[in-house]
């Protein structure tokens, strides 16, 4: 089935260790967007690929990196994760925006900083 | 930009019974307006969508009303059963800037057997 896989679905990393986090898509879709939710909170963006072009929301901090090398994947690098970034990761994709076709949502990377 | 309000942040109720979720948007170009149920330690997985060009949608058990004058969204659910128990985001988007999806707060639904 076409999906959007996230690795790893946990992932523990020391205080200020750079760490990637990944997603892959075999939807075909070129919109690629990274999301954060803490506990008891609503998905935040960070930013997305639209093809190649990159968007970075306005209140994304710079320890926030992205990279979509191909179609398919789309890699979230923190720099320097500190305890505050400790949060639920979601990989989303859509073809176009979304509004035609809808998004697609991966189950998510939880990162604990230590 | 688009901000997306949901209520209420709590909802309880009885198996069996009805519940009903309510978003309003900010931005008049927002055209689609997906739900999301998201259970724990899970990503969220969509439920049911509805665009700007149809006012209801139902699919079985699940119902979402759209009122584009009023900039607002509503989640209905009959027949409640305790599986239906989880957080529920609305969201909004537009075909502008890749479609950037706006979630509301979340809704956390707890159905009593």
């Amino acid at each position: 089935d076409a999906m959007v896989i996230q690795n790893p679905r946990y992932q523990v990393t020391q205080f200020g260790k750079p760490v990637t986090l990944s997603c892959s898509q075999t939807l075909n879709h070129n919109v690629m967007y990274w999301y954060q939710q803490k506990s008891s909170q609503a998905p935040k963006l960070l930013f997305h690929y639209y093809d190649k072009d990159f968007n970075n929301e306005a209140d994304t901090p710079d320890n926030f990196q992205s990279r979509r090398p191909n179609t398919s994947f789309c890699f979230l690098d923190i720099r320097s994760p500190g305890l505050g970034d400790a949060a639920m990761y979601l990989c989303a994709t859509s073809s176009y925006g979304g509004a035609n076709y809808g998004y697609t949502f991966g189950s998510g990377t939880r990162l604990t900083v230590v | 930009g688009e901000n997306v309000e949901q209520h209420p942040s709590t909802l309880s109720v009885q198996e069996g019974d009805s519940a009903v979720i309510k978003c309003t948007y900010s931005d008049s170009a927002s055209n689609y307006f997906p739900w999301y149920k998201q259970e724990l330690g899970k990503g969220p997985q969509l439920i049911i969508d509805i665009r700007s060009n149809v006012g209801e949608k139902k699919d079985q058990r699940i119902a979402v009303t759209l009122n584009k004058t009023a900039k607002h969204f509503s989640l209905h659910i009959t027949e409640t059963q305790p599986e239906d128990s989880a957080v529920y985001f609305c969201a909004a988007s537009t075909d502008n800037q890749g479609g950037k999806l706006i979630f509301g707060q979340g809704t956390e639904l707890s159905v009593k057997p």
